[in-house]
């Protein structure tokens, strides 16, 4: 079984705070992703990265950064946490042996900014 | 490019009763759809994949969906609710070979099941 693993399920941090996110995946998957959801919007893509010290700006970086250092982690950075980055945060990954276009997902953190 | 409309915010049904949730896509290559279920305060779950193989697809806890490509949809059903299939449910297409292997989704329909 694929697992997924995400470092909290829930968080509380301040403003101005860095916040660091972390994501494991045990499937050896080239691909890893970063999400955010939020009510009615459905799933934003953060950041990917398709191998280790690669990465790729998804649809909404403003205000993240990521770190892939091995294949198998993949850790979001809020540099300064704001309250409009209150939201869910879903870790996924993917790779070529399990299937390459369907993803494998983390059971999320919530991370709460006052 | 790849979109992803889902019809519907909320459905509710009763239990028992037809389960029907509506997916349509576009996509500039022949697609990979998926169907992702979210139970509350978890990731989310494969449901079941189209990729080009049988039109009508079989997943997991009873849903089916079936690939039409004149009407570019890629509804998912199932015969009879249950309480337990109360959650959101997330649409997804990816373009394929020779395309992009990320998703794009929809913003997700809430299946309600009254008693």
């Amino acid at each position: 079984d694929v697992k997924v693993t995400q470092s909290s399920r829930y968080l509380v941090k301040r403003t101005g705070e860095k916040v660091f996110l972390e994501c494991v995946q045990d499937m050896d998957h080239e691909n890893m992703f970063w999400y955010r959801q939020d009510p009615g919007l459905g799933l934003r893509l953060i950041y990917f990265s398709y191998d280790v010290k690669m990465k790729e700006k998804g649809d909404i970086p403003e205000g993240y950064s990521v770190s892939r250092e091995k294949k198998e982690r993949f850790s979001l950075i809020l540099e300064s946490a704001s309250t409009n980055q209150t939201s869910m945060y879903l870790c996924a990954s993917s790779g070529a042996l399990a299937g390459l276009y369907e993803q494998y997902f983390g059971p999320g953190t919530r991370l709460t900014v006052t | 490019a790849q979109s992803v409309t889902q019809l519907g915010s909320h459905v509710s049904v009763s239990e028992g009763a037809l389960v029907l949730l509506r997916c349509n896509y576009s996509s500039s290559v022949p697609p990979y759809l998926f169907w992702y279920v979210q139970y509350p305060n978890q990731g989310l779950q494969l449901l079941l994949k189209y990729t080009s193989a049988a039109t009508l697809v079989k997943g997991i806890n009873g849903f089916e969906a079936e690939f039409k490509k004149s009407e570019t949809s890629f509804h998912l059903t199932k015969p009879s609710a249950h309480m337990s299939d109360a959650a959101e449910y997330f649409c997804a297409v990816s373009e394929g070979t020779g395309g992009s292997y990320i998703p794009t989704f929809g913003r997700g329909t809430s299946l309600i099941v009254h008693p």
